[in-house]
This record gives C-alpha cells, sequence and structure tokens, in this order.
C-alpha cells in the first residue's frame, strides 16, 4: 500500500495570507488526524476527521481549519498567516474503529514558513 | 500542551549499547504509542501497547507500561548508528477520537 502523501512538502508564504495543505490518507484508512510541529511547544494535536466528520479539536485559534472529503483526503487551511504560525504540520491516517486504539501511520508533513 | 514528560531529553551512547528511554503521562490512558522521528521528517510508528498489557517487544525494541506510575519506558538493545533518531511517547486517551497528545521527545545518538 501507498503511504500517506502531503502535498507540497515545502512552503513559504507572507504574513497575512492563506495556505491550504493537503493530505491522502492509506487507502482504506478513514481517519486523518493533523499535528503541528514546532521546537518550542513540540507536537500537538490540530484536529481529527472520520468519515467526513470532525471528531475532535485541539487548542487552536480559528484560523486553522480543516476539511475531509469522501475520498478520505483531507485539506486543512490557515488564514490570516502569523510568523508563529511556522512549523513543520504533519498529517496521520488511521482506520480509526479499533477498540483499544490503532497505530497511526505519519506522512513526511509540510513544512511552511511565514516571512 | 503536552502529556508528560520524557526522560532524558537527550541520550548518547555507543554503538551496540542499548538505550532505555523513560515517559511519563498524567491523565488515564487507552493506549501508550511510540514513534521515531529522523530530522524534521514524518514519524514512523513503532509500538503500541494498551492499558491492559505490562510489557510488549518487537524486535530489537521492548516497552513496559506501568499503569499505576503512569509511567512507559522503551528499550532498544544492541543499538545501531541507524537508530539516531528522536524518539517520541504518545498517549490515546480513546475517547472515541484518534487524538494522540505528545512527549517532548528524547534525542538518542548513536556513536558508531
Amino acid at each position: 500500500k501507498a503511504g500517506v502523501t502531503q502535498t507540497p512538502r515545502y512552503l513559504i508564504k507572507t504574513r497575512g495570507q492563506q495556505v491550504t495543505l493537503s493530505c491522502s490518507p492509506i487507502s482504506g484508512h478513514r481517519s486523518v488526524s493533523w499535528y503541528q510541529q514546532t521546537p518550542g511547544q513540540g507536537l500537538q494535536f490540530l484536529f481529527e476527521y472520520f468519515s467526513e466528520t470532525q471528531r475532535n479539536k485541539g487548542n487552536f485559534p480559528g484560523r486553522f481549519s480543516g476539511r475531509q472529503f469522501s475520498n478520505s483526503r483531507s485539506e486543512m487551511n490557515v488564514s490570516t498567516l502569523e510568523l508563529g504560525d511556522s512549523a513543520l504540520y504533519l498529517c496521520a491516517s488511521s482506520s480509526g474503529i479499533v477498540r483499544g486504539g490503532v497505530e497511526q501511520y505519519f506522512g513526511p508533513g509540510t513544512r511552511l514558513t511565514v516571512t | 500542551s503536552q502529556q508528560g514528560e520524557e526522560d532524558p531529553q537527550a541520550l548518547s551512547i555507543q554503538e551496540g549499547e542499548n538505550a532505555t528511554m523513560n515517559c511519563s503521562y498524567k491523565t488515564s490512558i487507552n493506549n501508550l504509542q511510540w514513534y521515531r522521528q529522523n530530522s524534521g521528517r514524518g514519524l514512523v510508528h513503532l509500538i503500541l501497547i494498551r492499558s491492559n498489557e505490562r510489557e510488549k517487544h518487537s524486535g530489537r525494541l521492548r516497552v513496559t507500561l506501568d499503569t499505576s506510575k503512569k509511567s512507559s519506558s522503551l528499550l532498544i538493545t544492541a543499538s545501531r548508528a541507524a537508530d539516531t533518531a528522536s524518539y517520541f511517547c504518545a498517549t490515546d486517551a480513546g475517547q472515541g477520537a484518534q487524538k494522540l497528545v505528545f512527549g517532548q521527545g528524547t534525542r538518542l545518538t548513536i556513536n558508531p
């Protein structure tokens, strides 16, 4: 099976702009989660989508939003970019329905730099 | 905010030695997972241990879980240069969503 893919891999944006990141999960996986990784805050959960519904959301401002399509592909949008949004954004997929939990498979990430 | 802490923050050992990393967490969990990350790339899943399990093995990896102490450890035996990476523990509270809460990680360096 092909792994989780994320596009683009690198992105440079200016403060105030908006950005959309894309994630294609492993075939058959219905859950897609997004994480932000920064040197200062580490890895932080943004949100998770399962069958096109947001099931959980982390403590991020409303400028961060996402959606999931019927083919399980997901997009994440950040509006009105700030310098502090510079980070590695990781997407993870899983089957999402295993009792006791299931491992998540991460993509290579999108490195966003805000100038 | 981080669920827990990892200890040590950095570890440097010689190739062939064993490496042990510890993770503590604060709240009840459904499972605990360990991941590896090489230099700012994506995370690779290593082991998942459920709250009713005490120990799991996978190749050179051994993970223990003590829910009474809210702690876990990852042991890598016979380390190799390729094991150089950051290792993260992540807890899953299992509240109906795939939400992992990560520790700050341990930076492991294997010296040849």
